[in-house]
């Protein structure tokens, strides 16, 4: 059973639009939520994360928010770039990571 | 460059023959992860140590055995392979709640 689910498999951006990620997760005792990124042939590396206490947190180009009660969580990349291009994982902690699916982001130039 | 570092990064295997995956990291983390990533499936967790001396079962153990060798180290085995075995693994570690630094990855294939 899926915790956590990325429903959209793939999205394709212009350069220098917004790019949009989504994550929903079930599980409400979830306090800790990150963002990886992975390119291919490479492990998923760090990106971004939000504790439960917050409903935003910026880094640059890249801003996680968090919905508790729906349960959601979002990555905005603005403006996109095509170096952004890769797949990316969301994860939320309970007693372990649960990771999403994965959604590959295509970024047009 | 600090981090984590898996050993081989790809490898075939026959159905039944054995191998051990290998993962060492220089962070001095306590906990260390093996993941698998199958397409549609995200990642799985096979096998964590929370610290040194200690391992348990994830999501997926089925068919796997670890050794958390010592701080650094944790390696992952199979002990007889199988098609369903193919996947690409990832070794990770982390200290307290903070995430994950994962290895680059093994490209696993089961003929």
């Amino acid at each position: 059973d899926q915790q956590v689910k990325q429903n959209s498999p793939s999205l394709s951006v212009q350069e220098g639009r917004i790019s949009i990620l989504n994550c929903d997760y079930t599980n409400s005792m979830f306090d800790y939520f990150l963002w990886y990124k992975k390119y291919p042939a490479e492990g998923p590396t760090f990106l971004i994360s939000i504790s439960s206490i917050k409903d935003k947190n910026e880094d640059g180009r890249f801003t996680v928010f968090l919905n508790k009660s729906a349960k959601h969580l979002s990555l905005h990349i603005v403006p996109s770039q095509p170096g952004d291009s890769a797949v990316y994982f969301c994860a939320a902690s309970g007693n372990q990571f649960y990771f999403g699916t994965g959604t590959s982001l295509t970024v047009i130039p | 460059n600090a981090g984590v570092t898996q050993t081989p990064k790809f490898q075939v295997l026959k159905t039944g023959q054995s191998m051990t995956l290998q993962c060492a990291q220089d962070m001095n983390h306590n906990s260390m992860y093996w993941y698998r990533q199958d397409p549609g499936m995200g990642l799985r967790l096979i096998y964590y140590s929370a610290s040194e001396g200690t391992t348990d079962k994830g999501e997926v153990p089925n068919g796997y055995n670890v050794s958390r060798l010592n701080k650094r180290e944790f390696s992952l085995r199979l002990e007889s392979a199988a098609p369903s075995q193919t996947s690409v693994y990832f070794c990770a570690s982390r200290q307290g709640n903070y995430g994950y630094t994962f290895g680059s990855g093994t490209r696993l294939t089961v003929v």
